[in-house]
């Protein structure tokens, strides 16, 4: 079975801070996909980032980046000189490439930026 | 625009009568989902469906029921033996196909039942 591990329920930090939320995740495939998604109040979850399981490279974009370690089994999120604009819930989420490509989810991390 | 629609937003409704939430995607996908959120909770998966008459029972789908008759349309029913159907719902779909798995979401339908 496969199952998506965000620790950390909900941080605090002020805008400008670094903020990096941890998702570690556990599958028996050895082809699947890792994700990460944005939920602001608004509710509709926003895609962020698709990483397949055979590239281990960093990826940035713009004030995000991600940092994928296959040896620990995590896909950690960081946000550079966060903004109040952060504010939301992030999930990580699994797939496990069947044909119906199904995915799991963590329980999500609460991201609050304060002025 | 191409995209999901999920309409109501908000839903409510009495105990013991069935409800069906509407989702509705022109974007071409094959594969439609229905996911359940719950306060501090991550999502859910109820039912999913690949292909027009299919469907799959996901890990929640004990008083749901859902229907795929149209390739753009996935309508979920929730019946009145779902025990605490109080929840925000999502729709999502994506074209396995392509070879790219990121499901695109709705932007959900917030249901209460009193």
């Amino acid at each position: 079975a496969q199952k998506v591990t965000q620790a950390q329920t909900e941080i605090s930090v002020v805008e400008k801070e670094d903020v990096t939320l941890d998702c570690v995740y556990e599958t028996r495939d050895t082809t699947y996909y890792l994700f990460w998604y944005k939920q602001p109040p608004s509710g509709e979850l926003v895609f962020l980032i698709r990483r397949n399981s055979f590239d281990e490279q960093n990826e940035i974009s713009g004030r995000y980046s991600w940092n994928f370690q296959k040896s620990t089994s995590s896909f950690n999120f960081t946000i550079t000189a966060s903004q109040v604009v952060d504010s939301a819930v992030y999930f990580c989420a699994l797939s496990d490439l069947s044909g119906y490509s199904t995915l799991t989810f963590g329980k999500g991390t609460m991201l609050l930026v304060s002025p | 625009d191409g995209g999901i629609t999920q309409s109501p937003k908000y839903l409510f409704r009495k105990e013991g009568q069935n409800v069906t939430l509407s989702c509705e995607q022109n974007l071409n996908h094959d594969a439609m989902y229905w996911y359940r959120q719950d306060p501090g909770q991550g999502l859910r998966l109820i039912y999913y469906s690949q292909i027009v008459n299919d469907f799959q029972k996901g890990d929640i789908a004990e008083g749901y029921s859902v229907s795929r008759e149209k390739k753009e349309s996935f309508p979920l029913t929730v019946t009145s033996a779902q025990k605490n159907p109080t929840a925000f719902y999502l729709c999502a779909s994506t074209n396995p196909r392509t070879g790219n798995y990121e499901q695109y979401f709705g932007p959900g339908t917030r249901l209460t039942v009193t």
